[in-house]
This record gives structure tokens, sequence and C-alpha cells, in this order.
């Protein structure tokens, strides 16, 4: 069974630093054609792709978001993260992990973190 | 950067009725693309993959066509439990962007 559960603070301040951490089971960060991505919801709102890591490290960014963002993954941990710089009250929103990417799409979420930035 | 255009944004049916949800990209994304049902306080549920695959354990009143940049999904016989936000996604490309979303209400 796969499953995915993200982790971080609830609360940053205008201009901090986010780091994120999804922990996954059920699949190996290292198998052939695995993918995490993380997604994002701010209230009210629609849902927005953020980033993606594939098995081999290959790493994608959202085109408007990626001077800001860093993706990585520890295989080891079973754990991929999720950085983001310089944050400001628009980037609040619930931030989702989700296994996949490939040709299957999105098939796996967490449950999703509420991240509030307000000073 | 594929645009995603969802229509339309909000929907208002019957419990028994067939809706039909459209996308359409910027550019061609044939076939990768997605469509997932979301609720409030909950995590996006994959329905459909490949533009026309069936995610395993999605009821069959589900269904979805399309290629090169314009697709549908088909909700039949409309039951109490899918009134919920609609989304479709593309992932061809280098970034995976989603549609505005499709809010399906009670009539």
């Amino acid at each position: 069974q796969i499953t995915l559960k993200e982790s971080g603070p609830t609360l940053v301040k205008p201009t901090q630093t986010l780091t994120l951490t999804c922990t996954v089971s059920g699949f190996s960060l290292s198998t052939s054609g695995v993918g995490v991505g993380w997604i994002r919801q701010p209230p009210g709102k629609a849902l927005e792709w953020l980033a993606l890591i594939y098995w081999d490290d290959d790493k994608r960014y959202s085109p408007s978001l990626k001077s800001r963002l860093t993706i990585t993954k520890d295989t080891s941990k079973n754990q991929v993260v999720l950085t983001m710089t310089n944050m400001d009250p628009a980037d609040t929103a619930t931030y989702y992990c989700a296994h996949g990417g490939g040709r299957y799409a999105y098939g796996n979420w967490g449950q999703g973190t509420l991240v509030t930035v307000s000073s | 950067d594929i645009q995603m255009t969802q229509s339309p944004s909000i929907l208002s049916a019957s419990v028994g009725d067939t809706v039909t949800i459209t996308c359409r990209a910027s550019q061609t994304i044939s076939p990768w693309l997605a469509w997932y049902q979301h609720k409030p306080g909950k995590a996006p549920k994959l329905l459909i993959y490949k533009a026309s695959n069936l995610q395993s354990g999605v009821p069959s009143r589900f269904s979805g066509s399309g290629s090169g940049t314009e697709f549908t999904l088909t909700i039949s016989s409309l039951q109490p439990d899918d009134f919920a936000t609609y989304y479709c996604q593309q992932y061809n490309t280098y970034s995976h962007s989603f549609g505005q979303g499709t809010k399906l209400e009670i009539k």
C-alpha cells in the first residue's frame, strides 16, 4: 500500500524559507519510473503544480516558481524535501505531495499540510 | 508553459443527470491528460489518466475522451457523492499544469 505524508511548519513569516518533507512508504524512491511531486492549493483557489523529482534525480519545476523552489530526495530515509524561499502571504496554501508524474499521472496523494504565511 | 482551460467553471446538475466538463490545452499534450476529483479537506483523487484510462477503483460512470488539445470528462448518472470540484492536468511536458477547476454543484 502506497502512502505519503507531508510534514513541516504550519506557520512561517514573510521572507523566510519553507521546508516541507514528504515521507513515503509502500514504494522505493530509487525504483525505475518512480516520481514524487508537490502540489498546492491556496484557500478558495485552484490546484497548482509546483515540482517533481524522479527516481533518477531528474527534477522539474513550475516555470513561475522555479527561482524559489528546490526539490531533493533522500532514498535511505524515504523522503522528498521541497524548499521554497522568500515566502509571502500569497504562498499560504495546503501543500500536497503525490506519487506519480509518469505515464499514470498522480495516483496517490498525501493528506496535505496547511502552511500559513504571516508575521 | 502550457495553459489548461476548463469549462464551465461552475456546473449545476441533479442526481441522475449526465454532465460533461471540457479541458483545452494551449498546445498538443495528447495523451497525457488526467482528471481529478477534489473535495474540501480531502486529497485530490485521480479518476482518469492518459485521457481515457479509468483509474482502478473508480466507478465506470466516469469516462474521459479527447486528443490533441481538447478533452472531456463525462459523468453519467450523477450520484450524491459526485458533487465536488474537478480538475484536469496535463503531464506531457516539463511542468505539469492544472486547469482552474470546475465546481459541480447540486441544482
